[in-house]
């Protein structure tokens, strides 16, 4: 069964260090979110692509975040630098279109100190 | 950022028991989707609904998008140990861009 691929699945830095995410999302999928998980509380959206175009990322605090998917498959999501509220699990998802259904992969567990 | 309002937060329940959640919103949507997650992985898809009134199921589970598409629910009968974890609702904004909108979850805990 296709699967989301993230890497990697914990990441543990210091406050200040720049800290980078990988994204695989299942082949064909035109539709890439990264979503921000805070423990107890459901993901929220920092940014959305349709193939390589950001369409939504009014919630990436885009002063230290970053996010890019170049030939509109795989993506990566950048924090420089790294706060001590950023620590969070970071879920990658992808869906067939913008109304279709979302897989989520196994997420990135983020440690800052 | 924007959540749905889940109920209950969460919830103990014997083994064999049914459960019935809810996913509340201010706002209309076109889709409902329902996840589980357990502890330190990624939310795992249950049941996508996509019209009002709609009821599906997926072995012990049932949903239905509700009549005024303002919101969800979410039945588990026989309950049994490995549903315990978080159970997360997603509703569809399709007001400006297209995205999910997710809910507080409600937390399982079964009781053997």
């Amino acid at each position: 069964e296709a699967e989301v691929a993230q890497s990697p699945r914990y990441k543990i830095t210091e406050k200040s260090q720049a800290v980078a995410f990988w994204c695989d999302p299942i082949s064909g999928h035109a539709t890439l979110y990264w979503y921000r998980q805070i423990l107890g509380q459901g993901p929220e959206l920092l940014v959305q692509f349709q193939d390589e175009s950001v369409v939504d990322d009014s919630q990436l605090p885009k002063d230290r975040f970053s996010a890019e998917r170049l030939k509109g498959v795989d993506s990566t999501l950048k924090i420089q630098p790294a706060e001590l509220g950023d620590s969070a699990m970071y879920l990658c998802a992808s869906s067939p279109g913008r109304t279709g259904e979302l897989f989520f992969g196994e997420g990135s567990r983020l440690t800052v100190l | 950022g924007q959540q749905l309002n889940q109920s209950p937060q969460s919830m103990f329940i014997q083994e064999g028991e049914d459960v019935s959640m809810n996913c509340t919103s201010s706002s209309i949507f076109n889709t409902w989707l329902w996840y589980k997650q357990d502890p330190g992985e990624g939310p795992v898809l249950l049941i996508a609904l996509y019209k009002a009134g709609e009821l599906t199921s997926n072995g012990r589970l049932t949903a239905q998008f509700g009549i005024t598409r303002k919101d969800s629910f979410l039945n588990i009968s026989a309950s049994i140990p490995s549903d315990v974890g978080i159970y997360f609702c997603a509703g569809l904004s399709t007001s400006g861009t297209y995205k999910y909108i997710f809910g507080t979850g409600t937390r399982l805990k079964v009781l053997a």
